[in-house]
């Protein structure tokens, strides 16, 4: 079954303590990009990567992390996270003219 | 830059009522454009695209959109609405020329009222 996978679900972190939330996808896609959403401002992009090694910011990357060492992962660091990255998180992964598939998403809360 | 503009937070209509859910974009190529559905919960759903050729594409549920290069619009309709469409719509744009950019409108909630 073609899917995106993203770990965890939930998470509930400290300031200033360093996360990774992994996303996998089983598609072969070069595409892959991390997305928060906020609730009026839809969907921004964070970081997107458009295959191994080759990733670029997106409209909202100050604060996160992204690498890009095999096809099918692409994890999002938090190096020191604050409570304004509280959020929804998503990974999604396409190819060039195809739809984007979403993983299940990624709910942050930074006390 | 490109960019996504869903003029309406917020749509109601009546079960059986024709619906539409309005788009406009600015891209600098030519344009990918998306929507997806979003339920309570869950991550997004892909709906239909538009990448080239017949202007008016069709997607799952019954959905289908208007690509309309003139005034840069992409709205979705459907001509019958139901109860279990009441749902989150995102509208998003590519620019053929970076695929791995995209840019998502802020979200339209419909509302089906039996």
């Amino acid at each position: 079954e073609a899917q995106v996978t993203q770990n965890p679900r939930y998470l509930i972190t400290v300031t200033g303590k360093k996360l990774t939330v992994t996303c996998s996808q089983n598609m072969n896609h070069e595409y892959m990009s991390w997305y928060r959403q906020d609730p009026g401002l839809g969907l921004r992009q964070i970081y997107y990567s458009m295959n191994v090694e080759v990733t670029d910011k997106g409209d909202v990357p100050e604060g996160y992390k992204v690498s890009r060492k095999e096809k099918r992962n692409f994890p999002l660091i938090l190096e020191s996270p604050s409570p304004n990255q509280t959020s929804l998180y998503f990974c999604a992964s396409s190819s060039s003219g195809t739809a984007a598939f979403f993983g299940q998403g990624t709910r942050l809360t930074v006390v | 830059a490109q960019s996504v503009a869903q003029p309406e937070d917020q749509v109601n209509v009546a079960e059986g009522n024709p619906l539409t859910v309005k788009c406009t974009y600015s891209v600098s190529g030519n344009p990918y454009l998306f929507w997806y559905v979003q339920y309570p919960n869950r991550g997004l759903q892909f709906l239909l695209k538009y990448i080239t050729g017949d202007n008016l594409v069709k997607g799952s549920y019954g959905f289908e959109a208007e690509f309309n290069k003139s005034q840069t619009s992409f709205h979705l309709k459907k001509p019958s609405a139901l109860v279990s469409d009441s749902a989150l719509y995102f509208c998003a744009v590519r620019d053929n020329t970076n695929a791995g950019k995209s840019t998502f409108g802020d979200g339209t909630t419909l509302t089906v009222k039996p």
